[in-house]
């Protein structure tokens, strides 16, 4: 089955510098990347996404990057505020259904 | 956007005794539904996934008689924590995707159960 890992698990910046985190997944028939962000005592919620068919996306201070022949995607976060501060997940959807297999997520520290 | 209404947020209940879960689609219908558990500090692991009108699929190492789940419409599905125990305690959390390819997924707010 498809298997997702994430890098790094904790990430501390200072506030205005770019934060990376990046993901790898294994199964190359994959074709939708999510992002989410889980603040702590709430559920995940959806920051950015990206399809198999584009190498980049971006909104506003956050990017989304995707290699798909080296099967990684990247989350790029720049000028970061304190309020970026959260629990990060990376995700990839499961063509064989409708599963969604998350990384083991990435704590990002944004120090004032 | 579309929204997913999970209650309640927090319950603690007493050993033995069962618990119901709610998942609400508010202004879409949810053709199929998953619930996640999710331990501190880690990930969110699939329980089982959910679709209107059919049972539930399990993953793998999910007791199905303990974790009841029912998907009777396309704006509700529960999950019912049977007998629950102290190592049941966890964050429960809910998403819901419309028909289709499977894009556009929206979690719950979670659900902080304590078994006591």
């Amino acid at each position: 089955g498809e298997n997702v890992e994430q890098h790094p698990s904790t990430l501390s910046v200072q506030e205005g510098d770019s934060a990376v985190i990046k993901c790898t997944y294994s199964d190359s028939a994959s074709n939708y990347f999510p992002w989410y962000k889980q603040e702590l005592g709430k559920g995940p919620q959806l920051i950015i996404d990206i399809r198999s068919n584009v190498g980049e996306k971006k909104d506003q201070r956050i990017a989304v990057t995707l290699n798909k022949t080296a099967k990684h995607f990247s989350l790029h976060i720049t000028e970061t505020q304190p309020e970026d501060s959260a629990v990060y997940f990376c995700a990839v959807l499961n063509t064989g259904g409708f599963k969604t297999i998350f990384g083991a997520g990435t704590r990002l520290f944004v120090k004032a | 956007g579309a929204v997913v209404s999970q209650h309640p947020s927090r319950v603690i209940c007493k050993s033995g005794t069962s618990v119901k879960i709610e998942c609400r689609s508010l202004d879409f219908q949810a053709t199929t539904m998953f619930w996640y558990r999710q331990f501190p500090k880690q990930s969110l692991m699939l329980m089982a996934t959910s679709n209107e009108g059919s049972k539930a699929t399990y993953e793998q190492g999910v007791e199905k008689d303990k974790f009841l789940i029912n998907h009777a419409s396309l704006t509700l599905s529960t999950l019912t924590v049977t007998s629950a125990h102290p190592e049941d305690s966890s964050f429960y959390i809910c998403s819901a995707a419309t028909g289709g390819a499977g894009y556009g997924y929206t979690f719950g707010s979670g659900t902080r159960l304590t078994v006591v």
